[in-house]
Formats: structure tokens, sequence, C-alpha cells
């Protein structure tokens, strides 16, 4: 099956700095997303992107879909406490199913 | 407006034993999954329903059962609880589009 990499797996960060993490696949994806998972709860849709090269901006976080369409990016600028979660990238495969990485766990020290 | 709701959250089963995890969405969604999220695996699919009346097999079906005999409740069974089925299930449902709306998860203990 169709597997995500995240790298990294976890950061620790002072607030205030920018964050960058990556999604890598062994196939195609047409559509990637990223999710953001607070502790306690379930993901939650942070930016969706559609088409290869697209750059999606939502607030402090911008989202690209790679060029090569095995991978995405997402950057968080001025983090903040908040920000502290599970980061996980996510793409349709097959029969309505979605294919997650296994997350990049962000902790931020204020 | 409830979104997806999970019963139980919390739940400490003995080897053998049977439960039932309900899922409850009020957005009139056709499409209903249910995951599992283990450490360092993010979220793997077990089964899924894409209305009411069906459902099939996602990543990791074995051990679990589902029914979706109401647009709005997906349930998913353990006939007998083993230890490695100790994880945090998510349920899932959308209209279509990749924006999944999450439930708040069940923790599962398995002894």
């Amino acid at each position: 099956g169709q597997q995500l990499n995240q790298s990294p797996q976890s950061m620790f960060i002072q607030e205030g700095e920018d964050v960058s993490m990556n999604c890598t696949s062994s196939s195609i994806f047409n559509t990637w997303l990223w999710y953001k998972q607070d502790p306690g709860e379930g993901p939650v849709l942070l930016i969706a992107l559609y088409k290869a090269g697209e750059l999606t901006s939502n607030g402090r976080l911008t989202a690209q879909f790679g060029i090569t369409r095995k991978d995405s990016f997402l950057n968080i600028s001025a983090s903040i406490p908040s920000d502290v979660g599970i980061y996980f990238c996510a793409g349709p495969a097959s029969n309505n199913d979605m294919r997650f990485g296994a997350g990049t766990r962000l902790t931020v020290k204020p | 407006n409830a979104g997806v709701t999970q019963t139980p959250k919390f739940r400490v089963l003995k080897t053998g034993q049977s439960m039932t995890l309900l899922c409850a969405q009020d957005m009139n969604h056709e499409y209903m999954y249910w995951y599992r999220q283990d450490p360092g695996m993010g979220l793997r699919l077990i089964h899924y329903s894409v209305g009411e009346g069906t459902t099939a097999k996602g990543e990791v079906p074995d051990g679990y059962n589902v029914s979706r005999l109401k647009k709005q409740n997906f349930l998913l069974g353990l006939e007998s609880a083993a230890p490695s089925q100790t994880s945090v299930y998510f349920c899932a449902s959308t209209n279509g589009n990749y924006g999944y709306t999450f439930g708040s998860g069940t923790r599962l203990t398995v002894v």
C-alpha cells in the first residue's frame, strides 16, 4: 500500500521560531492534506492541497504540494504555545481510504 | 452542533471479552470510518462505510466487525479482545470531500 513518511518525528522549539516539516510518499498522490491533533482530541484539517506546485496558507501555516506529487511540506511561522500537538500529512488512497503519516510531534517551549 | 460523538471515551477490557464502540454523527454524512492510532504508526483504517447498510474492510480489519444500520451511526465491535487491540480508536465522517470530521477518540486497554 501507499506509505507516507513524515519527518522529523518530533521537534522541540522555542516560542517564536519557525517550523518546517515534510512528508514523502512512495507513490503519487493527487491530493495532500495536513491535519493537527491536539492532546486528547481527534485530528482537525488544517490545509488541503489539490494541485502539484500549489502553495496554500492558513494564517501562520503554509503548505506546499510538491512538483513530483510525491511530497508535501508544512511550515509554521512564529510558533506559539498552542501550536503544540501532532501534525499529520494524509492523502487519499484507493477505496475511499485516507492514508496518514506517522505524524510529527511538536513541542513549543515558552 | 455535536459533530462526531464517540462512546465510551475510555474502557479497560480483559482478554477475550467483547465490546462495541459507538460513533454517532449529526451532519448527515454519507461516509464513515473507523481508525486506530498507535504510537509511531499514525492512523490506520480498520473499516469504513460509504452509506447506510454498507461496510468495507480497510487496512487492518482483522479482529473487528462493523455495522451501519442507521446513517448516523457506525458501530465497531471487538468479538474477543486481544492485547494487540490496545489502542486509541477514532471515528470520522465526511460527505465525500477530504475534510474528515473526527471524534475525540476512545482509549481502549486490553489486559
